[in-house]
């Protein structure tokens, strides 16, 4: 069993929608990381939660640490967000390594 | 400073040899990762270093891998005997042991084909 549940898995919306992709875990965690990937491989960090929210443009991420759940959110969606966004967690006190989500690949048709 | 660098980009090699990876980290940067990515799934961590310690290994990490990280700056992983089950994305990403900032830049990654 995955650690890092997300969903849903694919997402398809139109452009100007409001999205919102979950994230849950089973332990835990010291921080909550949102990532976006791109094809071809190079991964972006976008945000890193330890309580709250925060905002970053048209991003926003939230996270509820008592229901081991986050959020991210995007306003206003637009064609170029089109990627795999991943949850990423680290447990505990150690920041040695990122357990990750399997992604949830989000396509934004004009 | 351009990020996190890694390379090759591809490579494509013959079953039972053996290939090896770099990855130069942000320089500022003391801890740097190697993760390996499959088609349709998350990365998964493979090892991790502060300065020139390995710290940490996953049981991912067979005797076939090795990884190091010699005067603390850029990282090898080598895979020995590569077989098939090899073939994957292999991601680095470094991170500062700043307390206020633990977020992470990853390397585009090595596409490795095993053929």
């Amino acid at each position: 069993k995955n650690e890092v549940e997300q969903s849903p898995q694919n997402l398809t919306a139109q452009e100007g929608e409001f999205i919102t992709i979950n994230c849950s875990y089973s332990v835990g965690i010291s921080a909550l990381h949102w990532l976006q990937q791109h094809p071809g491989g190079g991964i972006v960090s976008l945000f890193m939660l330890s309580s709250g929210k925060k905002k970053h443009g048209r991003l926003i991420a939230t996270i509820n640490i008592q229901e081991k759940h986050s959020s991210l959110h995007i306003t206003a969606s637009h064609p170029r967000d089109s990627a795999v966004y991943i949850c990423a967690v680290n447990y505990g006190g150690s920041q040695g390594n990122l357990i990750f989500g399997k992604g949830t690949k989000l396509s934004v048709k004009p | 400073d351009t990020g996190v660098s890694q390379d090759p980009r591809h490579k494509i090699t013959k079953r039972g040899q053996n290939v090896t990876f770099r990855c130069d980290p942000i320089s500022e940067h003391n801890r740097l990762y190697w993760y390996r990515q499959t088609l349709g799934q998350g990365p998964e961590f493979l090892t991790y270093f502060q300065n020139e310690a390995q710290l940490e290994k996953s049981r991912l990490l067979s005797d076939r891998f090795s990884a190091e990280r010699p005067k603390g700056s850029f990282s090898t992983l080598e895979i020995q005997r590569t077989e098939q089950g090899d073939s994957a994305m292999y991601l680095c990403a470094s991170s500062s042991r700043d307390r206020k900032y633990y977020g992470y830049t990853f390397g585009s990654g090595t596409r490795l084909t095993v053929v």
